[in-house]
C-alpha cells in the first residue's frame, strides 16, 4: 500500500545524545516536511524539502538537521543542541503543483508520527 | 509570518448536533487545507480548499479568500468525529503549510 512510514513510533533518549527519526514515502511525492507537535501548540514546521539534495528551514529549525539524498526519504536528526526535544514528530509529503506560474503544495499526507521522550 | 487563528479552541457536543469551526488568517493565501487528528495522533486530510465550497458526506468547507477566513461544517456529529481539527495555510511566497492551534471537538453519545 502507498503511504508514509515513520520509525520508530516511540523513542527514549538521554540528554546529550543525537537521535535520527526515519521518514519514507512511496507516493512519488516531490515535497516532504517535518513538523513538531507539543500539547496545545498545534503543528510547527521544522524543515521541508521540495527536491532531492535541497531543503529549507522552517520556523523552529534550530537544533535539528535533515538530509534529502533520495526522493523517498527525509530523515530528521534531533541534535543535543535542541533544548527541549520531547515532542511528537510528524512527517508529511505532497505533490508540488504549479498554477498560474506559482508553486504550491497539493494535499498533505502524514505519517503516524514518532514520539520522542528525553529522560 | 502569516498568523492562523482557529475558533473555538474547544467544543463539546451531543451526538447528532451540528457545528461550525472557523479559521482566520492574516495574509493572502494560495493554499488552505483542513485536517482531522484522531485521539491516536493520526492526521487525515479532510479538504484542500484555497477558495470556494466543497462537501464530503456530513462535512463541508467554505473558504472566502478575499475576507481571509474558512469555515468547516460538521452535521449530525458522531462520536467518531471527536479529535482535533486543524486549518493550515500557505502564502504565495512559499509552499509549506502553516498550521493553526486547532479546535478540540468532543462528541458524546
Amino acid at each position: 500500500d502507498g503511504g508514509i512510514t515513520q520509525s520508530p513510533k516511540y523513542l527514549f533518549r538521554k540528554e546529550g545524545q543525537n537521535v535520527t527519526l526515519s521518514c519514507e514515502q512511496n507516493l512519488n511525492h516531490d515535497a516532504m516536511y517535518w513538523y513538531r507537535q507539543d500539547p496545545g501548540q498545534g503543528l510547527r514546521l521544522i524543515y521541508y524539502s521540495q527536491i532531492v539534495n535541497d531543503f529549507q528551514k522552517g520556523d523552529i529549525a534550530e537544533g535539528y538537521s535533515v538530509s534529502r539524498e533520495k526522493k523517498e526519504s527525509f530523515p530528521l536528526t534531533v541534535t543535543s543542541a535542541q533544548k527541549n526535544p520531547t515532542a511528537f514528530y510528524l512527517c508529511a509529503s505532497s505533490i508540488d503543483l504549479t498554477s498560474g506560474g506559482q508553486l504550491r503544495s497539493g494535499e498533505l499526507f502524514f505519517g503516524e508520527g514518532s514520539r520522542l521522550t528525553v529522560l | 509570518g502569516i498568523q492562523v487563528e482557529q475558533s473555538p479552541p474547544d467544543l463539546i457536543l451531543q451526538e447528532g448536533a451540528n457545528s461550525t469551526l472557523r479559521c482566520n488568517f492574516s495574509d493572502s493565501v494560495n493554499n488552505l487545507q483542513w485536517f482531522h487528528q484522531n485521539p491516536w495522533g493520526q492526521l487525515i486530510n479532510l479538504f484542500y480548499i484555497p477558495s470556494g465550497t466543497k462537501q464530503n458526506g456530513r462535512l463541508s468547507a467554505t473558504t472566502v479568500a478575499t475576507e481571509r477566513y474558512s469555515l468547516l461544517y460538521i452535521s449530525s456529529s458522531q462520536t467518531t468525529d471527536s479529535g482535533v481539527y486543524f486549518c493550515a495555510v500557505a502564502t504565495q511566497a512559499g509552499t509549506a503549510l502553516i498550521f493553526g492551534k486547532g479546535t478540540t471537538l468532543s462528541v458524546s453519545s
